[in-house]
């Protein structure tokens, strides 16, 4: 099984310029996600999505945009790089309301923005 | 709000002694808990979560962890630490008011010295 899969996993960038950071999962989850890691602060939820068409913003969403147009795929757009968005980049899912479901990641991406 | 608190951001045990990694939380209805296991340059992975009822959780990798409820604590253990169990440590709570967000710790990092 695939599981959650990220890509690419590396990726300079110069500032300024836009990119896109792919998710799939094939779980079927409802659930999706994107975190970014820093040292010192762990994870910081980006943005999360419910379903198909349904998404909502986490705690530092600014400067990134995400759409969920199917269940198995949820793409992170970074409109225009800055150099405080160097960092490394995770994807989750899981079942949407059975609450004691974990969540599964992806191995991440790890995004320099120069 | 949902919290979770890492009080230690590292930890350090000798190879065979009994490990601790700590965490508390902070949620309003059922705790739902989870502890992740994330290695270099990998994605997180799922170690272990709270079970309503069962105050001793055991998980993957002899890992097993102790649910406080008037503590409000989760502390991750094992007996006997390995040198391959250093690695960085999450806990994580689910959101119970709607969102069902994934709220994480700022890790802790646990030092297995042989």
């Amino acid at each position: 099984n695939a599981g959650v899969t990220q890509t690419p996993k590396f990726q300079v960038l110069k500032t300024g310029q836009s990119m896109t950071l792919q998710c799939a999962q094939d779980m079927n989850h409802e659930y999706m996600s994107w975190y970014r890691q820093d040292p010192g602060m762990g994870l910081r939820l980006i943005h999360y999505s419910v379903g198909a068409g349904i998404t909502d913003q986490g705690e530092v969403p600014n400067g990134y945009n995400v759409s969920r147009s199917t269940t198995e795929d949820f793409p992170l757009r970074l409109l225009s790089a800055a150099p405080s968005q160097t960092s490394v980049y995770f994807c989750a899912s899981s079942y949407y309301r059975q609450m004691n479901t974990e969540a599964f990641f992806g191995q991440g991406t790890r995004l320099t923005v120069v | 709000a949902q919290s979770v608190a890492q009080p230690e951001d590292q930890v350090n045990v000798a190879e065979g002694n009994p490990l601790t990694v700590k965490c508390t939380y902070s949620v309003s209805g059922n705790p739902y808990l989870f502890w992740y296991v994330q290695y270099p340059n990998r994605g997180l992975q799922f170690l272990l979560k709270y079970i309503t009822g069962d105050n001793l959780v055991k998980g993957s990798y002899g890992f097993e962890a102790e649910f406080n409820k008037s503590q409000t604590s989760f502390h991750l253990k094992k007996p006997s630490a390995l040198v391959s169990d250093s690695a960085l440590y999450f806990c994580a709570v689910r959101d119970g008011s709607g969102t069902y967000k994934y709220i994480f710790g700022t890790g802790t990092r646990l030092k297995v010295l042989a």
